[in-house]
């Protein structure tokens, strides 16, 4: 079946650590995105990707680092510079770059302790 | 400032009442405007894409309809699965960017 795949569900991160989060989609999809969601919040945008090797800030990017080197993959690295990490980070792909549906994954919950 | 809004923050409905969720959205050449279901702990479930005003579409009891600055979600008649948060995204001339608004917490209860 195509979709998108994150991993881990859960992570646990102490402090002062990098901790890299999974995304994979097989859907042949050429934008993705990763969005942080906190608790009552919508979500926001950490970086997006509309084509392999080139990726844009979105709206909280400060602490965070991404890659795209293969279409099918958008890992995302939490830093030790992002203060406040614990969050619940969703991954999403869209077939064209602009006005077509995204899809997600189902989203890894990142806790630091 | 380009932005999305969604109202209300927080919505409880008893089963058979039916209401309205509302997006609003200050962007500048809308490229499509999506409505999601996200069920807790869960990823967002797309649901609907809209494209130009007065554009309308339906899905069993949910019925989204999209003006120039707004759109709204019609749920009629709910049951208690109805019950999740719906978000409301944007794609706009700005390229390539997928901007949500904060979403509205739906509680149906029996």
């Amino acid at each position: 079946d195509g979709g998108i795949t994150q991993s881990p569900k859960y992570l646990f991160r102490k402090e002062g650590q990098n901790v890299t989060l999974s995304c994979e989609q097989n859907l042949n999809h050429d934008a993705m995105y990763w969005y942080r969601q906190d608790p009552g919040q919508g979500l926001r945008l950490i970086y997006y990707s509309q084509i392999v090797n080139d990726f844009q800030k979105g709206d909280i990017a400060e602490g965070y680092s991404v890659s795209r080197e293969k279409k099918e993959s958008f890992p995302l690295t939490v830093t030790s510079a992002q203060k406040n990490p614990t969050a619940f980070y969703l991954c999403a792909s869209t077939p064209h770059r602009l006005n077509t549906e995204a899809f997600f994954g189902q989203g890894t919950r990142l806790t630091v302790v | 400032e380009d932005q999305v809004t969604q109202s209300p923050e927080a919505l409880r409905l008893q089963e058979g009442e039916s209401s309205s969720l509302n997006c609003s959205y200050t962007v500048s050449g809308l490229r499509g405007l999506f409505w999601y279901r996200q069920d807790p702990g869960k990823g967002p479930e797309f649901l609907f894409t809209l494209y130009s005003a007065g554009e309308e579409k339906e899905k069993e009891r949910l019925k989204a309809t999209l003006t120039k600055k707004e759109s709204f979600l019609h749920i009629t008649a709910p049951k208690p699965e109805d019950s999740a948060t719906y978000l409301c995204a944007v794609v706009y001339n700005q390229g390539g960017k997928l901007i949500f608004g904060q979403g509205t917490e739906l509680s149906v209860k029996p």
